[in-house]
């Protein structure tokens, strides 16, 4: 049962424009969600988190979206550059489940000069 | 600051060995999660410590365990290796389980089991 679902594989756009990744969750529970970055050999890098009483996030060029009553969140990078292309993991927590991240299965951002 | 360091960064295994992985958190940071990366399954959770308790566990064999020591710094095991095990091991610490900030993940390490 896959509780937090990427349903893109991959993602192409041009520099300067904009990325959105989205993300789809089932659990109810899930009350706090996170963005991370990775390269191949590396570990993923913490983008950008979002807390259930919001709606909106932003930190730079990263914005992050949550409809609740959809059980969606997007993040937005604007503009987009070569440098973020990676795969693209939205990760979602709930209560006390103390360090456990459920993670999509990514999304391959490629982003051509 | 040095960031997370995770030991030995690639291990060959045969089947039915034992393994141990370590994981240095960022210094002050108390949490130390495990999480395993495969092509089919992505990112699983494995467990999560925290001032030397297990406080969490994901759906895994009792073949894998770990532990933390009083200087944060955590193990991981697993004994009797499967092929199935093939796999890159991540370690991530955090100060408190505080989402805000996520959780810093070290490179992992990653095992082959043949």
């Amino acid at each position: 049962d896959q509780q937090v679902k990427q349903n893109s594989p991959s993602l192409s756009v041009q520099e300067g424009r904009i990325s959105i990744l989205n993300c789809d969750y089932t659990n109810s529970m899930f009350d706090y969600f996170l963005w991370y970055k990775k390269y191949p050999a590396e570990g993923p890098t913490f983008l950008i988190s979002i807390s259930s009483i919001k709606d909106k996030n932003e930190d730079g060029r990263f914005t992050v979206f949550l409809n609740k009553s959809a059980k969606h969140l997007s993040l937005h990078i604007v503009p987009s550059q070569p440098g973020d292309s990676a795969v693209y993991f939205c990760a979602a927590a709930g209560g006390t489940s103390y360090g456990k991240l459920t993670f999509g299965q990514g999304t391959i951002l490629t982003v051509h000069p | 600051k040095a960031g997370v360091t995770q030991t030995p960064r690639y291990l060959i295994k045969t089947r039915g060995q034992q393994v141990t992985l370590s994981c240095s958190p960022i210094s002050g940071h108390r949490s130390v999660s495990w999480y395993q990366q495969t092509p089919g399954q992505g990112l699983q959770f494995l467990f999560e410590y925290f001032s030397e308790t297990q406080r969490n566990k994901g759906n895994f064999p009792g073949r894998f365990s770990g532990r933390q020591f009083s200087n944060s710094r955590s193990e991981m095991n697993v004994s009797t290796l499967e092929l199935g095990d093939s796999a890159l091991y991540l370690c991530a610490s955090s100060l408190e389980a505080n989402f805000d900030y996520g959780y810093t993940f070290g490179s992992g390490t990653r095992l082959t089991v043949v």
